[in-house]
């Protein structure tokens, strides 16, 4: 089946340094690319919805400045927390998403600690 | 609006008891899908079950059975003769046809003891 990775999936970094976290499709073309995150014991949240070659659309309350998407080719979305701070420590998952068969790949997620 | 209510927080069950998790959905689309995902200690999500809005058949899968009833908004999901590692957060999840933009529930964890 759809395969979608994620990559690290652990990174520990230190509180004002910026982390990239990358989503890719293994197997197929997402036309659209979700990343979500998810606060321990809490339910996962859509942060933004990323599309190839436009800006991302980012959900009430997330700030665009700090988590930065690029999704610069039908394989392949990035999100970069620049100056991440603890508060900023979450699971983040991406998603990516076929119109061919409708369907939604989960990734295997990013765990972020900011110390 | 767009809402899944997962009412139960936590659920704790004796293994070879069955469980049923409860879900109730709100949407103004007319088409729609709702899903079923498994979350176990490790983090990745797996994939249980899609349901198209049009199709209200229960679906039974091996240990697994979900009841989506249209006229109440629910599609909940029953795992029978229960075992330990069926412990996990489960969420229930909606999306409309048209997009990918998809809504959770705030998930169930289940214990499941020997």
């Amino acid at each position: 089946g759809a395969v979608v990775s994620q990559h690290p999936s652990r990174v520990i970094c230190k509180s004002g340094t910026s982390v990239k976290i990358e989503c890719r499709s293994l197997d197929f073309q997402a036309t659209t690319m979700f990343w979500y995150r998810q606060f321990p014991k809490q339910s996962l949240m859509l942060m933004a919805t990323s599309n190839e070659g436009s800006k991302a659309t980012y959900e009430q309350g997330v700030e665009k400045d700090k988590f930065l998407i690029n999704h610069a080719s039908l394989t392949l979305s990035t999100l970069t927390v620049t100056s991440a701070h603890p508060e900023d420590s979450s699971f983040y998952i991406c998603s990516a998403g076929t119109s061919s068969t409708d369907t939604q790949y989960f990734g295997p997620g990013t765990r972020l600690t900011v110390l | 609006a767009q809402k899944v209510t997962q009412a139960q927080t936590e659920i704790s069950v004796v293994e070879k008891e069955d469980v049923t998790l409860d879900c109730v959905y709100e949407t103004r689309d007319t088409t729609y899908y709702l899903f079923w995902y498994k979350q176990p200690p490790s983090g990745e999500l797996v994939f249980l079950i899609r349901r198209n809005s049009f199709d209200e058949q229960n679906e039974i899968s091996g240990r697994y059975s979900w009841n989506f009833q249209k006229s109440t908004s629910s599609f909940n999901f029953t795992i029978t003769a229960s075992q330990v590692v069926d412990s996990a957060v489960y969420f229930c999840a909606l999306r409309n046809t048209g997009g990918f933009k998809t809504i959770f529930g705030a998930g169930t964890r289940l214990f499941v003891k020997a």
